[in-house]
């Protein structure tokens, strides 16, 4: 069965670009995470949807940041203008339910730099 | 809020000998999930074992287990007969089913770095 999947694996863009992050959750699976990754910040929850509804945005950084599930497999991470210090880790994870026992499946990230 | 604490940065332990790794957390909800998880150097997130708050016996999988103790809200993970490929970034972390915002989100602690001497 194919995992969550994320693309690109990697990005490199210019500070005031726009980047959009891709996020293919695994089939059936209806709550999905947004995280990120950075040595002083460890792993901070973006944003969560269920049955592609955001529940909670409390963790997007500002307004430069948006995420959408235009559809319950797929969403999409997008941050613009980008500066360097959104330079990190970008995770997708996705879980059956949103139950407290469910675990969730993480993408391979997408390493993200601006320079 | 739910907060977890892992207050060992980094720890070290010879191949073939146990290891404990510390995780507390906070939570003012009844029914919660515990989880660990492993990121070697690769970066991928690897499941690796899960306590429910309602389970009466701690958690078994294969090398794994977890030291559940929850008066003390603590959930320490315990690799067995380390191996050198279990040098790794070890995260607890909590889902908590309550209503509201923190409904089934997933909050990580800081992470242990694990590194398994020959």
């Amino acid at each position: 069965d194919a995992g969550v999947i994320q693309s690109p694996r990697h990005e490199v863009t210019e500070m005031g670009q726009e980047v959009t992050l891709r996020c293919k959750l695994i089939s059936g699976h209806n709550s999905l995470f947004w995280y990120r990754q950075t040595m002083m910040r460890g792993l901070e929850l973006l944003i969560y949807f269920n049955n592609n509804v955001p529940i909670d945005d409390s963790g997007m950084p500002e307004d430069r940041f948006s995420a959408k599930m235009p559809n319950a497999s797929f969403s999409t991470l997008k941050i613009q203008p980008s500066e360097p210090r959104d330079s990190a880790v970008y995770f997708c994870a996705s879980s059956l339910t949103a139950g407290s026992n469910e675990k969730l499946f993480f993408g391979s990230g997408t390493q993200l730099s601006v320079l | 809020a739910q907060k977890i604490t892992q207050t060992q940065p980094g720890m070290f332990v010879q191949e073939k000998e146990a290891v404990t790794l510390d995780c507390t957390y906070d939570t003012s909800d009844q029914s919660y999930g515990l989880f660990w998880y492993k990121q070697p150097s690769s970066g991928e997130m690897i499941f690796l074992i899960y306590q429910g708050s309602y389970d009466e016996q701690n958690a078994t999988e294969g090398r794994y287990s977890l030291n559940f103790q929850k008066a003390r809200k603590s959930a320490n993970l315990v690799i067995s007969a380390s191996q050198l490929g279990d040098s790794a970034m070890y995260f607890c972390a909590m889902r908590a089913n309550a209503g509201g915002t923190s409904y089934g989100k997933l909050t990580f602690g800081q992470g242990t770095i694990l590194t398994v001497h020959p």
